[in-house]
């Protein structure tokens, strides 16, 4: 079984347009995250949430909008597509505040292509 | 201001040629510093785990190590393999945190 699991794996879409992306994780955390990785390969944390509840908003454009229905869910809704929101998308998620004794697991990346 | 780099950006390296990995940080308040491994189209895999100035860990051809401004992720008579690239990440005491460097990618030849 997929610890991390997003979906879709690949989203093309137009500019302007309205999409979602899903993760759920079957770990039993706490802890999700949405980080952007970039065409350098740089990851970047967007929003991190615990319990249901926000923890983490970076400085992310409001046409980002977290939702979690419940703790084993965060799905990343993304309004008005900029060709700049071209990059994978990854969900991660933890037991509790990422320490020695409990690291983040990823999902595989939603890659997102806006033309 | 918290930071994480990486270096090199890049690496290639013979079959069998040893070499080692950088990653410095400046945080305030470490609460752990970790190692991926990222394959093409794949999400980051978890390696290691260090938190003290001190510590080791061992895992096949890798061992990483860490002081109080950096860690090294020495691998030791790698193979094609080992071709990834290798992110190290801080987790910090501040609303819980969790920085990425940018990456190494290696690649190894036979």
């Amino acid at each position: 079984d997929t610890a991390v699991s997003q979906t879709p794996k690949y989203l093309v879409t137009q500019m302007g347009n309205d999409k979602s992306i899903k993760c759920e994780q079957n770990l039993g955390h706490d802890t999700m995250y949405w980080y952007k990785q970039d065409s350098k390969k740089f990851l970047k944390i967007m929003f991190s949430y615990n319990n249901k509840e926000l923890i983490i908003n970076e400085t992310v454009p409001n046409r980002f909008s977290p939702k979690s229905p419940d703790k084993a869910h965060l799905n990343l809704h993304i309004n008005s597509l900029e060709l700049g929101d071209s990059a994978v998308y990854f969900c991660a998620s933890s037991q509790d505040q990422i320490g020695p004794d409990d690291e983040a697991f990823f999902g595989q990346g939603t890659r997102l292509t806006v033309v | 201001e918290d930071q994480v780099t990486q270096s090199p950006e890049a690496l290639r390296l013979q079959e069998g040629e040893s070499s080692s990995l950088n990653c410095s940080y400046t945080v305030s308040g470490l609460r752990g510093l970790f190692w991926y491994r990222q394959d093409p189209g794949k999400g980051p895999e978890f390696l290691f785990t260090l938190y003290s100035a001190g510590e080791e860990k061992e895992k096949e051809r890798l061992k990483a190590t860490l002081t109080k401004k950096e860690s090294f992720l020495h691998i030791t008579a790698p193979k094609p393999e080992d071709s990834a690239t290798y992110l190290c990440a801080v987790s910090t005491d501040n609303f819980n945190k969790f920085y990425f460097g940018s990456g190494t990618k290696l690649n190894v030849k036979p």
